[in-house]
């Protein structure tokens, strides 16, 4: 079975602050890797993706996170947080299968972005 | 724009009534997923179809029942409504066919109130 854990279940950030959302993954086979973002009263929106090509992974308004194995981690991070960025992050987990995929989704992460 | 629609956007109900949400994926995606979003329960899976065809089931109650269509849109009914269903109802779609790994695109959710 497959599973996400998210440390912190609201982080708060300076603006023009390192931003770096933890996330931890368990799965048997090798997994791919997403990242989400869910601005209010709106639905998720694709952040970045990792499957299995490169370990650092570029994503939409200058998030980037790093698939390490070894640590079983794809943690978020944004050098300079905005304003704008303020909202509630999800990490997620799948596999490959004959029908589709079995997403798994962790309990997410609020992030607020403090003047 | 995710390309997937959901209706109606917000919905107040009494308990004890029944309501079926609906969900068209983007042009071409085969798989559709529900999924429950509450305050105390996060991000729920509730149920994936494919191609007409259930393919996994999550937390879903018996209360609850889905199907998909052969023009693909996915129906969610909800009957014997409580106040613990209030919550927002997303739909996803995803793109990929079978051994491939993609991302889900998700519609702007459904937002259930059961008074």
């Amino acid at each position: 079975a497959q599973s996400v854990t998210q440390l912190g279940s609201h982080v708060s950030v300076s603006e023009g602050a390192l931003v770096l959302l933890r996330c931890n993954y368990s799965s048997s086979v090798p997994p791919y890797l997403f990242w989400y973002v869910q601005y209010p009263n709106q639905g998720l929106q694709l952040l970045l993706k990792y499957t299995s090509a490169a370990t650092l992974v570029k994503g939409i308004n200058g998030f980037e996170a790093e698939f390490k194995k070894s640590e079983t981690s794809f943690h978020l991070t944004k050098p300079s947080a905005h304003m704008s960025d303020a909202a509630e992050y999800f990490c997620a987990v799948t596999r490959r299968d004959n029908y589709g995929q079995n997403f798994v989704f962790g309990p997410g992460t609020r992030l607020s972005v403090l003047p | 724009d995710s390309g997937v629609t959901q209706t109606p956007k917000h919905l107040i109900t009494a308990t004890g009534q029944r309501v079926t949400l609906r969900c068209s994926p983007r042009s071409g995606d085969l798989s559709v997923y529900w999924y429950q979003q509450s305050l105390d329960q996060g991000l729920q899976f509730l149920i994936q179809y494919y191609n007409g065809e259930e393919r996994a089931k999550g937390n879903i109650l018996e209360r609850f029942s889905a199907q998909q269509f052969p023009d693909l849109h996915s129906e969610l009914n909800l009957s014997s409504l409580e106040l613990g269903d209030s919550a927002l109802y997303f739909c996803a779609s995803s793109t990929k066919l079978a051994g491939e790994v993609g991302e889900l695109f998700f519609g702007e959710g459904s937002r259930l109130t059961v008074l």
